[in-house]
């Protein structure tokens, strides 16, 4: 069936570093794609999506890029700040359903 | 995201007991979603609700847990006789369509003891 891998945490980065975290999916189909952020003590965020091949997804400095042919969609920020740190998901949406399938998350500390 | 409102943020409930959670969409959504996160995992879909209606209850374990939406008031997930493996945070997302992407509420967090 459909899902979604992460790589584990946690990713432990000094503030003003480079960011990367890995996603890979497989999909029957042409799912759309999201990262979610949840920060200690609070409900999931929306952070950035991206609907078709090679689609760029961009919020707060965080970039995704929908890559058809690796199956992926790797979250990067150029310089991370503390307050980056938190659980970032990975997700992804197929065409005409309604239930997001996520990834099992990546804790992200970022330390000052 | 503050537009969706759960409650409780924590739950403590005794193994058989009942927990009752509580989900209120933003205004002007009548698609509400279910999700459970298990410690150290992802979410996972639990049931699809429209005003009155269950569309989707796939998700859900066939015995002790259930939801409704009514017409008037929150949705609720009920889950009889909680057992430890209940424990979980419980996420509930609205939206004015079928797609919930976007509007998650804050969780309820279920510790079973």
């Amino acid at each position: 069936g459909d899902s979604v891998t992460q790589m584990e945490g946690p990713v432990t980065l000094s503030e003003e570093a480079f960011l990367t975290i890995n996603c890979t999916y497989t999909a029957t189909g042409y799912p759309s794609l999201f990262w979610y952020v949840q920060y200690p003590g609070e409900g999931l965020q929306l952070l950035l999506k991206a609907t078709k091949a090679d689609d760029k997804g961009s919020n707060k400095g965080f970039e995704a890029t929908y890559r058809k042919e690796t199956t992926s969609f790797h979250l990067e920020k150029g310089s991370v700040q503390v307050s980056d740190s938190a659980v970032y998901f990975c997700a992804l949406l197929m065409d005409s359903s309604y239930k997001l399938i996520f990834g099992s998350g990546t804790r992200l500390l970022v330390r000052p | 995201n503050a537009g969706v409102m759960q409650n409780p943020r924590h739950l403590v409930r005794r193994r058989g007991q009942e927990a009752r959670l509580r989900c209120s969409p933003m205004k002007g959504h009548s698609h509400v979603y279910w999700y459970r996160q298990l410690p150290e995992e992802g979410l996972k879909f639990m049931v699809y609700l429209q005003k009155e209606n269950i569309i989707d209850e796939s998700g859900m374990p066939k015995e002790r847990f259930s939801a409704e939406f009514p017409k008037e008031g929150p949705s609720i997930l009920r889950i009889q006789q909680v057992v430890r493996g209940d424990s979980a945070a419980y996420f509930c997302a609205s939206g004015s369509g079928r797609f919930p992407e976007a509007f998650f509420g804050q969780g309820t967090r279920l510790t079973v003891v």
